[in-house]
């Protein structure tokens, strides 16, 4: 079935540095692939999805690229702030959503 | 606000008893999906529906889980006889799916703790 491997956290950066987190999938078609965040106390909001191989989703300063020959989706940011720390899912999904683990982010300023 | 929204938002309960939560998804999207997420972990699928038709199960729904969706507009989930590896967070997902693409939209969140 579906899966999605995402990068083991907590991650702490400080604040200006630059994040990357690893997510890679597999699945036996042609997936949609999203970030989600979840902020402390809040619901899970869409962060940047891509659609189709070789698209970038990005938002809020945030990038991923689906690259389906290494079959992953990694989120990057060339400059973190303090608010950007929350819990950061990788997801896929062809119906249902298949969601990562999650990696907690704690940017410190 | 016209969002995915849940009730209640946090449910205590004793081991054995049933609980029953709602969620009001987008007016117009046709999708209605649960999902449960436990400390640490990502969500895990659970069920979903296509208007009032419910099209899969996850092997995570165990008899004692059920879910309706009557009219194709809000849904209930029910847990009868709760057991203490029921307590996670609950959560409501709706999307107008169209050939191309699915974006759910969430809700907050039912809280259910089973002492």
């Amino acid at each position: 079935g579906d899966s999605v491997t995402q990068m083991e956290g907590p991650v702490t950066l400080s604040e200006e540095a630059f994040l990357t987190i690893n997510c890679t999938y597999t699945a036996t078609g042609y997936p949609s692939l999203f970030w989600y965040v979840q902020y402390p106390g809040e619901g899970l909001q869409l962060l940047l999805k891509a659609t189709k191989a070789d698209d970038k989703g990005s938002n809020k300063g945030f990038e991923a690229t689906y690259r389906k020959e290494t079959t992953s989706f990694h989120l990057e940011k060339g400059s973190v702030q303090v608010s950007d720390s929350a819990v950061y899912f990788c997801a896929l999904t062809e119906e249902k959503l298949t969601f990562g683990t999650g990696t907690r982010l704690t940017i410190i300023p | 606000d016209t969002g995915v929204s849940q009730n209640p938002r946090h449910k205590i309960t004793k081991r054995g008893q049933n609980v029953t939560f709602r969620c009001d998804p987008i007016s117009e999207h046709n999708r209605l999906y649960w999902y449960r997420q436990t400390l640490g972990q990502g969500p895990e699928f659970l069920t979903y529906f296509q208007n009032e038709a419910q099209l899969e199960k996850s092997r995570l729904l165990s008899d004692r889980f059920s879910a309706e969706r009557p009219k194709g507009s809000f849904s209930t989930l029910e847990i009868q006889r709760t057991e203490q590896g029921d307590s996670a967070m609950y959560l409501c997902a709706s999307s107008l799916a169209t050939a191309s693409y699915n974006e759910q939209f969430f809700g907050p969140g039912t809280r259910l703790t089973v002492l």
